[in-house]
């Protein structure tokens, strides 16, 4: 069972920041918050991820909460293309634990709209 | 660099046939993964192979199956298709360093309709 809980959908207007948000009030000291986003049909893309501290890069800001059990992903200013369905995942960085399996849930899909 | 590719993009096959799909991830990358999507089930996790080995495997019966190559190469298997099956199948790579895993890397998938 996917361990993050997201909204199904949301609206956003074309060059406003969007906000979505998760909830992994499970989220164990060593996992990761992970995001990801799926444009219809294609295989889906890295965005960012994070473990205590917010990060940034050229696509979007990570801001995880200091509990830890929630986080928002933050699109400065949303473009047509970023209508897509997004995904937060927590899972264990390392190579020890159990394999390379990212557990999906059913996202939120992010509609931009003009 | 390259990013993983996925051969055939498209396929179509009938019930009862088998199907072997192929994936070449990133240069460097060790860790395939292999995941099926549906309308109704989401994106599901198949099974994972580093080093040639399948160190992970999801809840999926014993039709699907998956191996791995010296070169990292990856093919999975589905055997007695069943219309069920028909899906987006997608492949992911990641690198593993200094005992962590890096984020994984989607390749554009594999629809197969099974008619």
């Amino acid at each position: 069972d996917a361990k993050t809980t997201q909204p199904t959908s949301m609206d956003c207007a074309e060059g406003r920041a969007a906000n979505l948000p998760c909830n992994h009030s499970t989220i164990s000291g060593n996992e990761y918050v992970y995001w990801y986003r799926q444009i219809h049909s294609q295989g889906p893309q890295y965005i960012i991820h994070g473990l205590k501290n917010n990060e940034t890069n050229e696509m979007a800001s990570l801001i995880i909460t200091e509990d830890r059990k929630s986080s928002t992903l933050i699109l400065p200013h949303a473009t047509l293309r970023d209508t897509a369905v997004y995904y937060c995942i927590v899972r264990p960085p390392t190579f020890n634990n159990a394999g390379n399996m990212l557990t999906f849930g059913g996202g939120t899909r992010l509609m931009v709209k003009p | 660099k390259a990013g993983v590719t996925q051969t055939p993009r498209y396929l179509i096959k009938t019930r009862g046939q088998q199907v072997t799909l192929s994936c070449s991830p990133i240069s460097g990358h060790r860790s395939v993964s292999w995941y099926q999507q549906t309308p109704g089930q989401g994106l599901q996790f198949l099974f994972e192979y580093f080093s040639e080995t399948q160190r992970n495997k999801g809840n999926f019966p014993g039709r699907f199956s998956g191996r791995q190559f010296s070169n990292s190469r990856s093919e999975m298997n589905v055997s007695t298709l069943e219309l069920g099956d028909s899906a987006l199948y997608l492949c992911a790579s990641s690198a593993v360093a200094g005992g962590l895993y890096n984020e994984q890397f989607f390749g554009p998938g594999t629809r197969l309709t099974v008619l």
